[in-house]
C-alpha cells in the first residue's frame, strides 16, 4: 500500500511569488484534503476535493486554489505570496465512500518560507 | 466557525504512569471524534477515532467521549519518552477541525 507523497518537501520563495504543491494520494483513497500549520499551531483546513472537484473550503482567500486530477492526486497552488504564508503545507487523504468517515492519512508535508 | 479546545502544555509525565489528554469542542451535533499524534518536525499521525458516548480502547490508548459535556479525552497507560509528541484532537464538520494540539512529555 502507497502512503501519501507530498513534493517538494522544503522551498523557499520570496514575497509576490507562486507557488505549487504536489500530492499523490494513498492507494484506494479518493478525497485530497489540504491544511497549513503554522508554527506551534493545529493545522487549519484549506478545501477538500472529491472527483475532481472542490467540496470545502476553509476560511482561505482565492489566491489558493486547487486541483484533483483522475488520478485522485491533487495540487495547491498559491499566488502573491505573503509572509505570513510561511507554513508548512499538509495533504491528508482519504475515503469517501456511502459516508466520509473523516480518518485523514498525512503526507509528510511541504515546508514554504517566505521572504 | 465550530471550535475545538485544547491546553497547550506541556503535561509532563514520568515514564510508566498515565496520561490525560483533554480536549472541549463546540459544536453539540458533531458526531465523529479523532485523536492524532504529531512528532516534531513531523505531520499527524492518526492514533484512535470514536463515534460514540464512552471508552474505546487500543492497545496503550483509551479514548474517551462525553457528547453531553462535549468533551473527549485520550488516555495514555504506561506511558514512554517515544510518547513524547503533541497531540492533536480534531471534530468531523464535513472536514476536520482541529485543536491547537498538546505538548506531552514523557520523562525517564
Amino acid at each position: 500500500e502507497t502512503g501519501v507523497t507530498q513534493s517538494p518537501t522544503h522551498l523557499i520563495k520570496t514575497r509576490g511569488q507562486q507557488v505549487t504543491l504536489r500530492c499523490s494520494s494513498q492507494s484506494g483513497h479518493n478525497t485530497v484534503s489540504w491544511y497549513q500549520q503554522a508554527l506551534g499551531q493545529g493545522p487549519q483546513f484549506i478545501f477538500q476535493y472529491y472527483r475532481e472537484e472542490e467540496n470545502g473550503r476553509g476560511n482561505f482567500p482565492p489566491r489558493f486554489s486547487g486541483l484533483q486530477f483522475p488520478n485522485y492526486s491533487s495540487e495547491l497552488n498559491v499566488n502573491a505570496l505573503e509572509l505570513d504564508d510561511s507554513a508548512l503545507y499538509l495533504c491528508a487523504s482519504s475515503l469517501y465512500g456511502e459516508r466520509w468517515t473523516g480518518e485523514l492519512f498525512f503526507g509528510e508535508g511541504s515546508r514554504l518560507t517566505v521572504l | 466557525q465550530k471550535e475545538v479546545e485544547q491546553n497547550s502544555g506541556p503535561l509532563s509525565v514520568p515514564e510508566g504512569a498515565i496520561a490525560s489528554l483533554n480536549c472541549t469542542y463546540s459544536d453539540r451535533g458533531s458526531q465523529s471524534f479523532f485523536w492524532y499524534r504529531q512528532y516534531s518536525g513531523k505531520s499527524p499521525e492518526l492514533i484512535m477515532s470514536i463515534y460514540s458516548n464512552g471508552d474505546k480502547e487500543d492497545g496503550r490508548f483509551t479514548a474517551q467521549l462525553n457528547k453531553a459535556s462535549q468533551y473527549v479525552s485520550l488516555l495514555i497507560r504506561d506511558s514512554q519518552p517515544s510518547d513524547s509528541a503533541t497531540y492533536l484532537c480534531a471534530v468531523n464538520d464535513g472536514k476536520l477541525v482541529f485543536g491547537a494540539g498538546t505538548i506531552l512529555r514523557v520523562k525517564s
